[in-house]
């Protein structure tokens, strides 16, 4: 099966820009996560989606960041604007649910400079 | 004191060298997740554990639920096992994977 694609792999951009990233989850996977890891630290959730729904966003600086899942496949996360701390390792995965492996994608590296 | 812990934090290692990376947690969890993740910041999945043990290749993952303990091993290592190994656990309180800090290896030649 084909696996969790993330788009861009790369973005470097100045602070108080904004920027998106893109996930395409595997097909039938019915939850979907945004992940930020920040260098040397483990992977912090942002938000979880289960099909369209947001199951839990509490940890998601939503004065700055947003993320949508529409028709429960594809999903985007924004920031605007964005800060030097948001320089991180954006990552998504998704699973059939949370009882189930996890397949993670390759992630985008955000710069903020 | 974070939820799950690892050891070491980095370890260099030898190429043929038996190698074992420690987690200990402290939440009652569902499942242990071991990942690797490679430079690049991508992450793969390696096993996922409820209980006792679990092989692939010359990659080995055991769990004691009573002990709250799991600990991969790698066998006859070799520089291509170079990566972050993350220790995860999906905490039935919390209803979300919890991650450890990772545990840098390199594996020399």
């Amino acid at each position: 099966e084909a696996g969790v694609a993330q788009s861009p792999r790369y973005k470097i951009i100045e602070k108080r820009q904004s920027v998106a990233f893109w996930c395409n989850p595997i097909s039938g996977h019915a939850t979907l996560y945004w992940y930020q890891q920040i260098l040397g630290q483990g992977p912090k959730l942002l938000i979880q989606f289960q099909n369209n729904g947001v199951v839990d966003d509490s940890q998601l600086p939503k004065d700055r960041f947003s993320a949508e899942r529409l028709k429960g496949v594809d999903s985007t996360l924004k920031i605007q604007p964005a800060k030097l701390e948001d320089s991180a390792v954006y990552l998504c995965a998704s699973s059939r649910d949370s009882n189930y492996g996890y397949t993670f994608g390759s992630g985008t590296r955000l710069t903020v400079v | 004191k974070n939820e799950v812990e690892q050891s070491p934090q980095n370890l260099t290692a030898q190429e043929g060298e038996f190698i074992t990376i420690n987690c200990s947690y402290s939440v009652g969890i569902s499942a242990l997740h071991w990942l690797q993740q490679h430079p690049g910041g991508g992450i793969v999945s390696l096993f996922m554990l409820s209980s006792g043990k679990k092989k692939h290749g010359r990659l080995i993952a055991t769990i004691n639920i009573q002990e709250k303990h799991s600990s991969l091993h790698i066998t006859a290592s070799h520089p291509r096992d170079s990566a972050v190994y993350i220790c995860a656990v999906f905490s039935t309180a919390r209803n979300k994977l919890v991650f450890g800090a990772g545990t840098i290896l390199r594996v020399k030649s």
